[in-house]
């Protein structure tokens, strides 16, 4: 099976500020993957799929890149909607593997 | 529009049954790779199975042998019959759309997700 590690765990950070999260694969996945947000309570939303690929109607501020095993999201100037936590996706292989998740607390 | 609506959860002795349920609206079930996700209290996002258009089905290792997906066409929704839970099978359970059609995807639209709490 396919293993997703994020990093960091959680990331302190101030809106308006550049964040940026890691995802390694512990074996290639091409480009297929994906980024999600999720807040308290609520189901994840899509955020970037085929590793840099924005979905439809999310801010551009967020952008992922990355092939292979190695891959990022950043969020260019932290908004005070975007304090969440944030999980990478594997589909490369028919048993889809999320990250362990990164948590975006406010400093 | 798209809607996942999950209903089923509840408290359950460990050993006993569950049967999950996922109505969808705006798309057709038969017509996309569906999957369940789970996550326990205050961890992770964990796959868990899968039901593929074609109508094959995949599991992961921790539910194999005890979960089975399916899906009512004529109701255009999805399943997930949980026997002998365990503990470790509390969470909330969330139903998810392969938006991709033919191949592995990411998941586009969720459900609202229902909790399921295993504990005697």
């Amino acid at each position: 099976d396919i293993q997703m590690t994020q990093s960091p765990s959680t990331l302190s950070a101030s809106v308006g500020d550049r964040v940026t999260i890691t995802c390694r694969a512990s074996q290639s996945i091409s480009s297929w993957l994906a980024w999600y947000q999720q807040k308290p309570g609520k189901a994840p939303k899509l955020l970037i799929y085929d590793a840099s690929s924005l979905e439809s109607g999310v801010p551009s501020r967020f952008s992922g890149s990355g092939s292979g095993t190695e891959f990022t999201l950043t969020i260019n100037s932290l908004q005070p909607d975007d304090f969440a936590t944030y999980y990478c996706q594997q589909y490369n292989s028919f048993s889809w593997t999320f990250g362990q998740g990164t948590k975006v607390e406010s400093k | 529009e798209v809607q996942l609506v999950e209903s089923g959860g509840g408290l359950i002795q460990p050993g006993g049954s569950l049967r999950l349920s996922c109505a969808a609206s705006g798309f057709t079930v038969s017509s996309n790779f569906m999957s369940w996700v789970r996550q326990a209290p205050g961890k992770g996002l964990e796959w868990v199975s899968v039901i593929y258009s074609g109508g094959a089905t995949h599991y992961a290792d921790s539910v194999k042998g005890r979960f089975t997906i399916s899906r009512d066409n004529s109701k255009n929704t999805l399943f997930l019959q949980m026997n002998s839970l365990r503990a470790e099978d509390t969470g909330v359970y969330y139903c998810a759309r392969d938006g991709s059609g033919a191949v592995a995807g990411p998941f586009d639209y969720w459900g609202q997700g229902t909790l399921v709490t295993v504990s005697s």
